[in-house]
């Protein structure tokens, strides 16, 4: 079964700082990878998605990777702002026969403070 | 991309009781998903529902407890049945659209079971 971990659990940084968020998984084959923002008691905004064959991709201040191999992608965030406090879920998407279900991490719990 | 609205937003109910929630897509989508996140927890998927076909529930999640409909390709309900408080969480819905398979979710059901 796919296990997904993301590193750290929480961080708290001031504006301006770049920030780097990690996700794990345990097995490669994965068909997608998708980062989410969860702000909350609100439902998830789909930030980023990475096709297995493909190895980063970018929207505004944001930059994710997948190194599928050692099964890992980092979310990037530049110039970070107060309004990027929420919650970052990487979610990773199943090959196999269930095609499209998502497994989740526990997620980043990101507080930018002015 | 999709547009996903739930019914209710939030509801507060008593132990024994049952309650339907109920997603609406703004277009056609095959593959919907129901997933559920305890208080301070990550995503669990409950089940997929796919049109035409009998929902096919994770370990865990059996059809008396929560009974999925998927009459047509944009609307799907999840009831949960027989509540006790350990059913007090968030509730989404999420479709998967086009070859990318890129997961957009509603913006959830708060239910409180007491």
């Amino acid at each position: 079964k796919q296990e997904v971990t993301q590193i750290p659990a929480a961080l708290s940084v001031p504006e301006g700082e770049n920030l780097v968020l990690n996700c794990s998984f345990t097995d490669s084959a994965i068909y997608n990878l998708q980062w989410f923002r969860q702000d909350p008691g609100k439902g998830l905004t789909s930030l980023l998605l990475i096709q297995s064959s493909q190895r980063e991709q970018t929207s505004g201040r944001l930059n994710a990777s997948l190194d599928k191999s050692s099964g890992r992608s980092t979310l990037y965030i530049a110039a970070s702002q107060p309004g990027d406090s929420a919650t970052y879920l990487c979610a990773v998407g199943d090959r196999g026969s269930t095609l499209g279900r998502l497994y989740f991490g526990r997620g980043t719990q990101l507080t930018v403070w002015p | 991309s999709a547009v996903i609205s739930q019914k209710p937003s939030r509801d507060i109910c008593q132990r024994g009781t049952s309650l339907t929630i109920q997603c609406q897509v703004d277009s056609q989508v095959t593959m919907m998903f129901w997933y559920r996140q305890q208080p301070g927890q990550s995503l669990t998927l409950i089940a997929t529902a796919n049109q035409g076909s009998e929902a096919t529930y994770e370990s865990g999640f059996v059809i008396d407890k929560f009974p999925i409909s998927r009459p047509n390709l944009t609307f799907s309900t999840l009831t949960v049945s027989n509540m006790s408080p350990e059913d007090s969480s968030i509730y989404l819905c999420s479709v998967t659209t086009g070859i990318t398979y890129e997961q957009y979710f509603g913006p959830g059901t708060r239910l409180t079971v007491t």
